[in-house]
């Protein structure tokens, strides 16, 4: 089955870190371009952040707001994906979903939760 | 990086034709922002309808398609159907800047 499943979410106080995993199966990880998308509560979606594979250099791209605070990175021979989140704000606290949308590839996580308050 | 821009909101009824759009700030949309579509209904995750401006996903139904038309891309629904009622978000690429953005979304009823 073609899936992914985010784990790490939680409640952390302002100025906290956290860091997200997302676990992936039934295709082949190590040639996605792996995306983070966001969504706080009652908005629309955020793009986040994307790396894209190693055969294609591996690049890593970020949105504004979460630039030199967000670090994006993959392990192949897990499957996994990670999203570092620091130095993190109240406008921060969303629904993270990880994505494989490129390639005509259509498969996203259910979410985890991210609460950023005191 | 550009402002992504669509309809709030707009009302379609069973059976009919409706054409969401998605303009970009910077000016006007070409294939070049390999524009996407995504259906979220409450409660779920996203789902990708349309990619790279008008290539459909093996699970959208052919009532939805997409295309460019006057600066910006579309997503036309022909043919409404109850369940078709959702948000739906365009994404635009820039390329040369290295962003992705989402629109605001439209929330599409079918009454």
């Amino acid at each position: 089955e073609v899936q992914l499943v985010e784990s790490g979410g939680g409640l952390v106080k302002p100025g906290g870190s956290l860091r997200l995993s997302c676990v992936a199966s039934g295709f082949s990880f190590t040639n996605a371009w792996m995306s983070w998308v966001r969504q706080a509560p009652g908005k629309g979606l955020e793009w986040v952040g994307r790396i894209k594979n190693k055969r294609e250099g591996g690049r890593i791209d970020y949105a504004a707001p979460v630039k030199g605070r967000f670090i994006i990175s993959r392990d192949d021979s897990q499957n996994t994906l990670y999203l570092q989140m620091n130095s993190l704000k109240t406008e921060d606290t969303a629904v993270y979903y990880c994505a494989h949308f490129y390639y005509g590839m259509d498969v996203w996580g259910q979410g985890t939760t991210v609460n950023v308050s005191s | 990086q550009g402002v992504v821009t669509q309809e709030p909101s707009l009302t379609v009824s069973p059976g009919g034709t409706v054409t969401l759009t998605c303009g970009s700030s910077t000016g006007p949309v070409t294939s070049t922002h390999y524009p996407y579509w995504f259906q979220q209904k409450p409660g779920q995750a996203p789902r990708t309808l349309i990619y790279d401006t008008s290539d459909r996903q093996s699970w959208a139904p052919a009532r939805f398609s997409g295309s460019l038309l006057g600066g910006k891309a579309t997503l036309t629904l022909s043919g409404a159907q109850p369940e078709d009622e959702a948000d739906y978000y365009c994404l635009l690429s820039y390329p040369a800047v290295r962003l992705v953005v989402f629109g605001g979304g439209t929330k599409l009823t079918v009454l």
